[in-house]
């Protein structure tokens, strides 16, 4: 059973434009959530987080949003590069038990100059 | 942050052998963490690797096939034993970079290869 979703395995957008990656997640424990990004050859990245009881956190180019009724976070990216071309993991983790971050699938972002 | 390296970075290996990771962080952490990523599948954490006690094993992973070291808090490593070609898979070792969150840094992983 899968906890952490993310239904859309790719996305493309053109530079400059807003890409919106989305993830859903099942456990209604999990009151951390985490977004990395990977590139080919390189262990993942940590990105950007969010915990349970804020719904909007926001660090430059990047705006992870949090609706915990619907069980469903997206990561912003505005303007998007070039550069952001990766795979983008969310990830959760529950306070009872931070021994374990449950990761997504994935999905493939590129950004087309 | 943490700064985590790991050898080696890939491999080709061969039925039946054993395989030893190593993984090393240029600070003390508490928590170390092995995950694997086989082809086109997401992260799965298979141990938490504890300095001074056995690791933690998920379902589905055990001892026998995974055995892991945590000799102390900077360095663990986990080898892949009698590997099959389903072992073939990117290893990725991983530390706490905050006890209260599930904030981790990782290494760049190790691309292992079974014929």
């Amino acid at each position: 059973d899968q906890q952490v979703k993310q239904n859309s395995p790719s996305l493309s957008v053109q530079e400059g434009r807003i890409s919106i990656l989305n993830c859903d997640y099942t456990n209604s424990m999990f009151d951390y959530f985490l977004w990395y990004k990977k590139y080919p050859a390189e262990g993942p990245t940590f990105l950007i987080s969010i915990s349970s009881i804020k719904d909007k956190n926001e660090d430059g180019r990047f705006t992870v949003f949090l609706n915990k009724s619907a069980k469903h976070l997206s990561l912003h990216i505005v303007p998007s590069q070039p550069g952001d071309s990766a795979v983008y993991f969310c990830a959760a983790s529950a306070k009872t038990s931070y021994d374990k971050v449950i990761f997504g699938p994935g999905t493939s972002l590129s950004v087309i100059p | 942050s943490a700064v985590i390296s790991q050898k080696p970075s890939r491999d080709i290996c061969q039925r039946g052998t054993s395989l030893t990771i190593q993984c090393q962080v240029d600070s003390q952490v508490t928590m170390m963490f092995w995950y694997r990523q086989q082809p086109g599948q997401s992260l799965t954490l298979i141990a938490t690797a504890n300095q001074g006690s056995e690791a933690t094993y998920e379902s589905g992973f055990v001892i026998d096939k995974f055995p892991i070291s945590r000799p102390n808090l900077t360095f663990s490593t986990l080898t892949v034993s009698n590997m099959s070609p389903e072992d073939s898979s990117i290893y990725l070792c991983s530390a706490r970079g905050d006890l209260y969150t599930g904030e981790l840094f990782f290494g760049e992983g190790s691309r292992l290869t079974v014929l």
